[in-house]
């Protein structure tokens, strides 16, 4: 079984600045997804940024990015000029790429609350 | 809105009662998930339909639980004889046929149970 580990539980940034939120996974699989979700406060958890195992260039989306390490098994966010709508819950997901039994579902990290301080 | 819908947002109900909760996916996604997140903790799966058909189930729906999602629209979750520990949020996610790559999943605003 995979296994999703978020060692932050909190962690807290001051506006403008850069957070990475740290991830590490277990798996036995050779292929695939790593995603980030944010959760903002009594508000849905909506999809942050998407990663492919088999793509060695790291997935950036506007001010989010990652540093995706195969072999370490490490799948970090990287949060550049911090907003105070970054504040949330992130929860970093693994998701299977190969057939069968339990590839549709994700599994979640305990997740990081990140505050953003003006 | 065309996102995931859940009704009720909140339900607080007596040990030992039961309840229903319904999730609207988005229009023509075709895979459907239910997950249950305790205070401080990830979300956790419970179950997984594509269509109508209920294909995988977790070992953490017992038989006090049960989904169903009738001509692959809806879905609901029962729980039955409700105890304490079933206290969560229970959130829906919806997800597209094939998109070229992981299946992103959309989640719903949950529904918070209280077991009293």
């Amino acid at each position: 079984a995979q296994t999703v580990t978020q060692s932050q539980p909190e962690m807290s940034v001051q506006e403008a600045e850069t957070v990475t939120l740290s991830c590490t996974y277990d798996t036995s699989e050779s292929d695939y997804y790593l995603f980030w979700y944010k959760q903002p406060p009594s508000r849905q958890m909506i999809l942050v940024i998407r990663q492919e195992a088999y793509k060695q260039q790291n997935a950036t989306e506007n001010r989010f990015s990652v540093n995706f390490q195969k072999a370490a098994k490490s799948f970090s966010l990287k949060i550049s000029d911090s907003q105070l709508g970054d504040a949330a819950m992130y929860f970093c997901a693994y998701r299977s790429a190969e057939s069968g039994a339990g590839s549709y579902q994700l599994t979640f990290g305990k997740g990081t609350k990140l505050s953003v301080i003006p | 809105d065309t996102g995931v819908s859940q009704n009720p947002r909140h339900k607080i109900t007596k040990r030992g009662q039961n309840v229903t909760f319904r999730c609207d996916p988005i229009s023509e996604h075709n895979r459907l998930y239910w997950y249950r997140q305790t205070l401080g903790q990830g979300p956790e799966f419970l179950t997984y339909f594509q269509n109508e058909a209920q294909l995988e189930k977790s070992r953490l729906l017992s038989d006090r639980f049960s989904a169903e999602r009738p001509k692959g629209s809806f879905s609901t979750l029962e729980i039955q004889r409700t105890e304490q520990g079933d206290s969560a949020m229970y959130l829906c996610a919806s997800s597209p046929r094939w998109t070229g790559g992981g299946f992103e999943q959309y989640f719903g605003p949950g529904t918070r149970l209280t077991v009293t």
